[in-house]
């Protein structure tokens, strides 16, 4: 079945400090999605990637889709202890029809 | 717009018992997803249904694990008997369309159902 690995699983930053994680697929996707879930929280959507080769910003927030659509990356530059957090990517693979598929997440820490 | 809900917010039962969880979409959310999130791991989809319909069950544990969507609208995720595994969160989600390639299919979550088996 569809496999997608998510590193780090963990990263410790000092505020200010930049950050990023990366997923990749063992199968083309059709699309990607990006979510963080806090602490106690459930998962909230940020973006979703369509486009081969695709870039989006979002204040801080930098998301990459691969040439191939088979990685992603999320980039956040000079941290803030409100991005801590767990960030987890969605991939969907079309079989029959579109099923996502999550990655293990990368746990963000901020030291203030 | 109110959100996904979901009940109970907590729920502890003995191995061998059964439980049943609720899932309340998005107003006009025609894919739901019920998802299985174990401590420190990713949300792993359960099944997903468009509409009344089941899109993809591929990774329920059918002989102990059933749901399903009345009308097209709520959700109801059952176990029976549940085993010690089976502790973790259960969350349901919902999105507007059910396709890939950006066809409203942005996941709104519910807070989830956290479940302690003993």
């Amino acid at each position: 079945g569809q496999q997608v690995m998510q590193i780090p699983q963990y990263q410790h930053v000092q505020e200010g400090e930049d950050f990023t994680t990366y997923c990749n697929s063992s199968t083309t996707l059709s699309n990607i999605q990006w979510y963080k879930q806090r602490p106690g929280g459930h998962p909230v959507f940020l973006i979703q990637l369509v486009k081969s080769g695709e870039v989006k910003k979002q204040k801080r927030l930098t998301f990459q889709f691969g040439e191939a659509k088979k990685n992603s990356s999320l980039h956040i530059t000079a941290t803030q202890t409100t991005d801590v957090g767990t960030y987890f990517c969605a991939g969907w693979v079309k079989g029959g029809s579109y099923i996502p598929t999550f990655g293990r997440g990368t746990s963000l820490i901020v030291h203030p | 717009e109110a959100g996904v809900a979901q009940s109970p917010r907590y729920k502890i039962i003995e191995k061998r018992q059964s439980v049943a969880f609720w899932c309340n979409p998005i107003s006009g959310h025609a894919t739901l997803y019920w998802y299985q999130q174990i401590l420190g791991q990713g949300p792993k989809l359960l099944i997903q249904f468009q509409n009344n319909g089941v899109v993809d069950d591929s990774q329920l544990p059918k002989d102990r694990f059933s749901a399903e969507r009345l009308k097209g609208v709520d959700s109801t995720l059952k176990i029976q008997p549940a085993k010690l595994e089976d502790s973790a969160v259960y969350l349901c989600a919902s999105s507007l369309g059910g396709g890939g390639g950006g066809t409203y299919n942005e996941q709104f979550f519910g807070p989830g159902t956290r479940l302690t088996v003993l």
